[in-house]
């Protein structure tokens, strides 16, 4: 099974403040890793595919980059609406596996 | 509007069974890949089982051997069939479409707004 860490597992920022979340994985995946925010009590929903392609009314703050084992998610100037808990997803083979997830709050 | 609504969950006693629903709208069930991802209180994303288009069905070895997904044409529906289950199977269980590309690439999941299973005597 390929194996997601993703790092930090916490962090307090600013609204304002440029934010980066690693995710690595244990072998290589292509481009094949998706990105999700989940708020307090609701479903994920995907912001990015294919490692760098935002969905459709994702707002373009949101970045995501990478490719092999080394991905990273930037949110170049957090909102308040932004304040969540992340998981990055790998798609390249199953069982598909998730990060352990990283949650934003407000410093 | 595609839309996924899970039912089914509930309170369950250890070694028993429960059979969860996951009613779509706007989009066939049978012409899609469907998931079964749960996430246990307080915790991260757990993938359970996928079944394919064609029928094909895969499982996590956590749940293999106790969990069957199915589908009902019929109905627009998907299934999770929970057998002999246990305290660490407690957890919200989503049902999830995937998102694939015109070349059959696994773009990601939109996913329901989850049912709570909870296993305890």
């Amino acid at each position: 099974d390929i194996q997601l860490t993703q790092s930090p597992s916490f962090l307090s920022a600013s609204v304002g403040d440029r934010v980066t979340i690693t995710c690595r994985a244990s072998q290589g995946i292509r481009s094949s890793l998706a990105w999700y925010q989940q708020t307090t009590g609701k479903a994920p929903e995907l912001l990015i595919y294919t490692a760098s392609t935002l969905q459709s009314g994702v707002p373009s703050r949101f970045r995501g980059s990478g490719s092999g084992t080394e991905f990273t998610l930037t949110i170049s100037s957090l909102q308040p609406e932004d304040f969540a808990t992340y998981y990055c997803q790998q798609l390249n083979s199953y069982p598909l596996t998730f990060g352990g997830g990283t949650k934003v709050e407000i410093k | 509007e595609v839309q996924l609504v899970e039912t089914g969950g509930g309170l369950i006693q250890p070694g028993g069974s429960l059979r969860l629903s996951c009613t779509a709208s706007g989009f066939t069930v049978s012409s899609n890949y469907m998931n079964w991802v749960r996430q246990a209180p307080g915790k991260g994303l757990e993938w359970v089982s996928v079944i394919y288009a064609g029928g094909n069905t895969f499982y996590a070895d956590s749940v293999k051997g106790r969990f069957t997904i199915s589908r009902d044409n019929s109905k627009n529906t998907l299934y999770l069939q929970m057998n002999s289950l246990r305290a660490e199977d407690t957890a919200m269980y989503y049902c999830a479409r995937e998102i694939r590309d015109a070349y059959n690439e696994l773009l990601g999941h939109s996913w329901g707004q989850g049912t709570l299973v909870t296993v305890s005597s």
